[in-house]
């Protein structure tokens, strides 16, 4: 059973327009997410994080909101470039546990 | 450039052979990690090392074996290996292997084919 979920396999958007992708997981004892971005024959690399005291992060064009009571975040590129083209992996950990939880990944296409 | 080197990139081999691969981080963490990316698939933990100690495997087939030297390198040995085994291997490494806001930094991954 999947504990972090990514339902959105891709996502196309317009550029200059805002990119949302979802994620949503299981256990309440997470306290610590992480979205990475890859591109194509390279490794994924770090983006944003945000821990489970906030509900929101915010660093330039990109910003994670962290929903508890729904056990949901996600991230928002605002606005969205044609280098925002990736898949993007949502994580999830909690302390005293090395282990990250992915998801399976969001596809984003950003269109010209 | 992430700091994390891996070699080789692409690797074709026969269910027969063995092989190796290798990843060297160069940003003095203590923790490294093997990382198996498949299509459409959550990224899986495959092995721990946290100051060069094996701390979990999470059940990888033993023809999978890891071998860490020293806090810097890593190996991945291959043996045997199933064609259901062809996958891009991400190493990775982290400060220290409890998280709780520390960045794991990737390779650019090792595609691996078996033929």
């Amino acid at each position: 059973d999947q504990q972090v979920k990514q339902n959105s396999p891709s996502l196309s958007v317009q550029e200059g327009r805002i990119s949302i992708l979802n994620c949503d997981y299981t256990n309440s004892m997470f306290d610590y997410f992480l979205w990475y971005k890859k591109y194509p024959a390279e490794g994924p690399t770090f983006l944003i994080s945000i821990s489970s005291i906030k509900d929101k992060n915010e660093d330039g064009r990109f910003t994670v909101f962290l929903n508890k009571s729904a056990k949901h975040l996600s991230l928002h590129i605002v606005p969205s470039q044609p280098g925002d083209s990736a898949v993007y992996f949502c994580a999830a950990n909690m302390d005293s546990n090395y282990q990250l939880i992915w998801g399976a990944g969001t596809k984003l296409i950003i269109k010209p | 450039e992430t700091g994390v080197t891996q070699t080789p990139r692409h690797l074709v081999m026969g269910m027969t052979n063995k092989k190796s691969l290798k990843c060297e981080q160069h940003l003095g963490h203590n923790a490294m990690y093997w990382y198996k990316q498949s299509a459409k698939k959550p990224l899986e933990l495959m092995f721990v090392y946290s100051l060069e100690e094996r701390v979990e495997n999470n059940s990888v087939p033993s023809r999978f074996s890891p071998e860490c030297p020293n806090s810097s390198h890593l190996f991945l040995h291959l043996h045997t290996l199933q064609p259901e085994d062809s996958a891009l291997y991400l190493c990775a490494s982290s400060q220290d292997r409890f998280y709780s806001g520390n960045t794991i930094y990737f390779g650019e991954g090792s595609w691996l084919t078996v033929v």
